[in-house]
């Protein structure tokens, strides 16, 4: 069974920085690209950032482009985002989600950043 | 970057009945078209992918269609369980792009 669990949400002060994480499982990771997707409170989704999956290649949204950066550990199975430079418009659950021919496939269940003083 | 603009906002159906859903997008994107529904407090879930692929599990009354710009969710004969907000998004360009979200309620 794929199972994508993020974890890393956190409160966090305007400007600050914080880093999230995605535990996968139940699938062969390294050969998926993967995706961050977020959603504001009472929004809808805004897909942020992906990887290929040998972590060579990534794509980024303008608006998180220079302070978001999106990594991942095949050999643990991971992936990261990195976000610096937070603002409160960063406040959001943020998913990771499986590329499946670049289609989000499978998502996790979600991590809160709030980003407030 | 590709606006999604759906429609309506909120469409609220009777039990057994049709519900249409409408996805444009500012330029063309082929058939790079996917649907997602996303239910009350749960992550979205992958619904038609292709403008008209179901993905797996998804049932029979769900169907896709529409090319280039003009795209159409319809829910054959709607059940509670569909109560949820569906989301459009192109993969046909960078950065991919979600619709706003139209909410079905059940009436």
């Amino acid at each position: 069974e794929v199972q994508l669990v993020e974890s890393g949400g956190d409160l966090v002060q305007p400007g600050g920085s914080l880093k999230l994480s995605c535990a996968a499982s139940g699938f062969t990771f390294s050969s998926y690209w993967m995706s961050w997707v977020r959603q504001a409170p009472g929004k809808g989704l805004e897909w942020l950032a992906n990887i290929k999956e040998d972590g060579r290649v990534k794509y980024y949204v303008d608006s998180v482009k220079g302070r978001f950066t999106v990594s991942r550990d095949n050999a643990k199975n991971s992936l990261f985002l990195e976000m610096n430079s937070l603002r409160v418009e960063d406040t959001a659950v943020y998913y990771c989600a499986r590329d499946d021919e670049s289609v989000h496939g499978y998502w996790g269940q979600g991590t809160l950043v709030t980003v407030s003083s | 970057e590709i606006v999604m603009t759906q429609s309506p906002a909120t469409l609220s159906v009777s039990p057994g009945e049709r519900a249409t859903l409408s996805c444009r997008a500012s330029q063309s994107v082929s058939s790079k078209l996917v649907w997602y529904q996303q239910k009350l407090g749960q992550a979205p879930r992958l619904l038609i992918y292709g403008v008209s692929t179901r993905a797996s599990g998804i049932p029979v009354r769900f169907s896709g269609s529409g090319f280039g710009t003009e795209f159409t969710l319809t829910i054959s004969s709607l059940q509670s369980e569909d109560s949820a907000v569906y989301y459009c998004q192109q993969y046909n360009n960078w950065p991919w792009t979600f619709g706003q979200g139209t909410k079905v309620e059940i009436k």
